[in-house]
């Protein structure tokens, strides 16, 4: 059963668009919503992360917006790059508990 | 500083052998982390320590698979018996506690013939 929904599976964007990965959960426990980036043959790498207590974070140009009587979240990347491309994951945790992952969106940003 | 690293980068085995693959966490972070990742798909938790003791191994999937942390730095994840489905990314994570940002390895690209 995947506790964690995303979508789309791949994403392409032109350069200089917004680029935008959602995913879902059931668990209301969850407290820690993460996503992360992904190279090939790389680990993946924190990019942001959201707790249920705010509605929308933003860094530079990722923004996480959070609907929690939706269980829903999302990233929004501004003005993509082509060094954006790579493989985006959205993930969710319980307190002290394991994180659960969703399946992944390979973007690829156009030039 | 140095992040996490993991060893060997990619390992290929023969159905039925054992294996095991280390994990050099960040140095003081206590909490670590074994993840299973699949092609085209998230990492998959498998096992967490918290120092030497694992916290929670509930996800590892059969008894095959055993993970050890004995000075609460280094891990080893085991595989016995390695059977061609065990082919993945193994990665490992650390963290300075529980609440914290996990740093991820490279991963270990397991291929079992």
């Amino acid at each position: 059963q995947q506790q964690v929904k995303q979508s789309p599976q791949s994403l392409i964007v032109q350069k200089g668009g917004i680029s935008i990965i959602n995913c879902a959960y059931e668990n209301t426990a969850f407290d820690y919503f993460p996503w992360y980036q992904q190279f090939p043959g790389k680990g993946p790498a924190l990019l942001i992360a959201i707790r249920p207590d705010v509605s929308e974070k933003k860094e530079g140009r990722f923004t996480i917006s959070f609907n929690k009587s939706a269980k829903q979240f999302s990233l929004h990347i501004m003005d993509s790059q082509p060094g954006d491309s790579a493989t985006y994951f959205c993930a969710a945790r319980e307190l002290g508990n394991q994180f659960y992952f969703g399946t992944g969106t390979s973007l690829t940003v156009i030039p | 500083g140095a992040g996490v690293s993991q060893t060997p980068s990619n390992k290929v085995t023969e159905k039925g052998k054992y294996v095991e693959l280390r994990c050099d966490p960040i140095s003081g972070h206590t909490a670590l982390y074994w993840y299973r990742q699949s092609l085209g798909q998230g990492p998959e938790f498998l096992i967490y320590f918290q120092g030497t003791g694992a916290a929670d191994d509930s996800g590892l999937p059969n008894d095959r698979f055993f993970a050890v942390r004995p000075e609460g730095s280094v891990s080893t994840l085991k595989i016995q018996r390695t059977e061609r489905g065990d082919s993945a990314v193994y990665l490992c994570a650390s963290s300075s506690g529980p609440t914290r940002e996990q740093f991820f390895g490279p991963g270990t690209r397991l291929t079992v013939l």
